[in-house]
């Protein structure tokens, strides 16, 4: 439950949306997190999907989860410069003794 | 502001200096994690106490060590400290180990000289 990968860039225009990805290896994974990290700031409970679930729509956010690829994404609509910040995909066990994080993927929204 | 506080805000030390970084969780929570983040390595957990006993282990060295306190309040003790060591040191509470959503504290920057 060690290995969550981001890519570490996305730079997008202001509306457009944007789409980031997160591979994880666990497959016993029971949450999957996304996390938003302003500059300065801890980090930020954004949304979560349980592992049974496909899909979650939150406002403009949407999280994707396909299992078998061990694979999330996390889609934001009409992006705004506001959303500049470091998002973090993160995973926990059954237990939630132990998260997860991944490196983080730098969103840099322009106007 | 998450209700999670951390002190010191900064801290600046030498090379096999020790220090202890504080943490106070919301209040309410019972559970407290601590993370390291460095620019090389992103985010790992580091040690979870629940109820002032260990839980689980991360990637923690053994120069490190935590301990959390009756009144929950937690602390991270870093020992021997090396330039490697300089990071951003989060703690996060939650109510109980099966709650799935944690609360980060502001982090507390090391930088060691």
């Amino acid at each position: 439950g060690e290995d969550v990968e981001q890519s570490l860039f996305l730079s997008v225009r202001e509306g457009d949306s944007s789409v980031i990805n997160c591979t994880y290896t666990d497959s016993s994974s029971t949450y999957l997190y996304w996390y938003k990290q302003e500059p300065g700031a801890g980090l930020q409970l954004l949304t979560y999907i349980f592992s049974n679930m496909d899909m979650k729509q939150d406002q403009r956010l949407t999280v994707l989860l396909n299992k078998k690829d061990k694979h999330l994404s996390l889609r934001i609509a009409d992006t705004q410069t506001g959303d500049s910040a470091i998002y973090f995909c993160a995973e926990t066990l059954y237990n939630f003794n132990k998260f997860y994080f991944g490196s983080g993927t730098k969103l840099n929204v322009k106007p | 502001d998450s209700g999670v506080t951390q002190t010191p805000k900064h801290l600046i030390t030498a090379t096999g200096q020790r220090v202890t970084l504080r943490c106070s969780p919301r209040s309410g929570d019972l559970s407290v994690y601590w993370y390291q983040q460095s620019l090389d390595q992103g985010l790992q957990f580091l040690i979870h106490y629940y109820n002032g006993e260990e839980r689980a282990k991360g990637n923690i060295l053994e120069r490190f060590s935590a301990q959390q306190f009756p009144d929950l309040h937690s602390e991270l003790n870093l020992s021997s400290l090396e330039l490697g060591d300089s990071a951003l040191y989060f703690c996060a509470s939650s109510v109980d180990p099966t709650s799935n959503e944690q609360f980060f504290g502001p982090g507390t920057r090391l930088t060691v000289l």
